[in-house]
């Protein structure tokens, strides 16, 4: 994808295996907190969020698991598809920053059929 | 809904011109931010904008500024360009600070 850089770490899941994306965040006041998907030539697509009141929450085949403890974020795809491959970010937020979304370097997941 | 729209999606400019690139937020959205995005530096935050006011900045340098119209509309310009400005573009609209939806970018390559 267009934010690849040259250290992205890179995870490889077998197609219908189960993923989990992990996050270190920065900012112990941060209390939103946003999972990106994105693929080559394409902006960022939101996946899910969690607000910092929460540990857990879940989508279509999507789970966040935030750990305020130890500033850690993690998102787990169910039974990953090929169409699931591209690269994954973590963002986060304080109510006080207005737009100034902080986001991670970045993972690059890589499905195979 | 029609998403994020932003124009041009390529552009190609000589060093020391400038550029305006255009963001046109999700209807309600008034809340737009702009970020950078290159492979080394990852994704950062240029400014954010709401109801035509600048309301925060990141680390960038004068040359980059932006502005917000009446219909919520944004652009931003970069003047004296660099090589180092060459990067992909994106604006993200949301409603109270929360739910950011990015557009497609702008991908900007200065020669």
């Amino acid at each position: 994808g267009e934010s690849v850089g040259l250290h992205l770490p890179t995870l490889s899941v077998q197609e219908g295996d189960n993923s989990i994306i992990n996050c270190a965040y920065s900012n112990s006041a941060s209390d939103y907190f946003i999972w990106y998907k994105q693929e080559s030539g394409k902006g960022p697509q939101f996946i899910i969020d969690i607000r910092s009141n929460m540990d857990k929450r879940q989508g279509q085949r999507v789970t966040v698991l935030l750990n305020k403890t130890v500033k850690h974020l993690s998102l787990q795809i169910a039974a990953t598809q090929p169409g699931d491959s591209a690269v994954y970010f973590c963002a986060e937020i304080y109510s006080g920053s207005q737009g100034n979304l902080i986001f991670g370097k970045g993972t690059k997941l890589s499905v195979k059929p | 809904k029609a998403g994020v729209t932003q124009t041009p999606r390529y552009l190609i400019k000589t060093r020391g011109q400038q550029v305006t690139l255009s963001c046109s937020p999700i209807s309600g959205h008034r809340s737009v931010s702009w970020y950078q995005q290159t492979p080394g530096q990852g994704l950062q935050f240029l400014f954010e904008y709401f109801s035509e006011t600048q309301r925060n900045k990141g680390n960038f340098p004068g040359r980059f500024s932006g502005r917000q119209f009446s219909n919520s509309r944004s652009e931003m310009n970069v003047s004296t360009l660099e090589l180092g400005d060459s990067a992909l573009y994106l604006c993200a609209s949301s409603t109270h600070s929360y739910g950011y939806t990015f557009g497609s970018g702008t991908r900007l390559t200065v020669v």
